[in-house]
């Protein structure tokens, strides 16, 4: 079965600082990965996929991810935070064949971000 | 464009009703998915409908049902409502069966009392 673990449910950072949320998967196959962002009373925007090309993944707003097979990991990070950056974001996985819906997303239990100025 | 669009935005039911959320899919699009999302959780997956028929189930009870209608908008069924029913319920579409390319909804806040 898959999972995912977020580590830290609250992450702080200064506005222009570095930001870094942890993701570490649990996947019986070769895994897609997902980021997601939510702002208060809003669904969820896609950042950002990982599905078995390049390891390291732009995504929108200046957020990247890295695919770590050895670590099971896929952080986000971008290089220097805003404002607009505060929400939560949700990392996910899918076993599913070639990305398949049947077994949905497995998501995270969300790092909220605060950025303070 | 028009996204996926959920109706109601919010409702308020009394434990036991049964309720019916909707969802409007991006045009084109054949797939719609469910997920439940309890506060301070991440979204849990309940169904995927495609070509308007079920193509996954997630793990939630029987009294979560489903349909994908001809025009591939969907309906999510509730009976029997618990407390913890209460979640934000968001629908994703896309255009295949897969993962990749869906857009969600904002979603129905729905408050069981």
């Amino acid at each position: 079965a898959q999972s995912v673990t977020q580590l830290g449910s609250h992450v702080s950072v200064s506005e222009g600082a570095l930001v870094l949320l942890r993701c570490n998967y649990s996947s019986s196959v070769p895994p897609y990965l997902f980021w997601y962002v939510q702002y208060p009373n809003q669904g969820l925007q896609l950042l950002l996929k990982y599905t078995s090309a390049a390891t390291l993944v732009k995504g929108i707003n200046g957020f990247e991810a890295e695919f770590k097979k050895s670590e099971t990991s896929f952080h986000l990070t971008k290089p220097s935070a805003h404002m607009s950056d505060a929400a939560e974001y949700f990392c996910a996985v899918s076993e599913g064949d070639s990305g398949g819906g049947a077994d949905g997303l497995t998501f995270g239990k969300g790092t909220h971000l605060i950025i303070q100025p | 464009d028009a996204g996926v669009t959920q109706s109601p935005t919010h409702l308020i039911k009394t434990r036991g009703q049964h309720v019916t959320l909707r969802c409007s899919p991006i045009s084109g699009h054949k797939s719609v998915s469910w997920y439940q999302q309890v506060l301070g959780q991440g979204p849990q997956f309940i169904f995927q409908y495609y070509e308007k028929e079920e193509r996954g189930r997630g793990n939630f009870p029987d009294r979560f049902s489903a349909r994908q209608f001809p025009n591939y908008s969907s309906e999510l069924n509730v009976n029997a409502l618990l407390l913890g029913d209460s979640a934000l319920y968001l629908c994703a579409s896309s255009i295949s069966a897969g993962v990749y390319g869906y857009t969600f909804g904002s979603g129905t806040r729905l408050t069981v009392v």
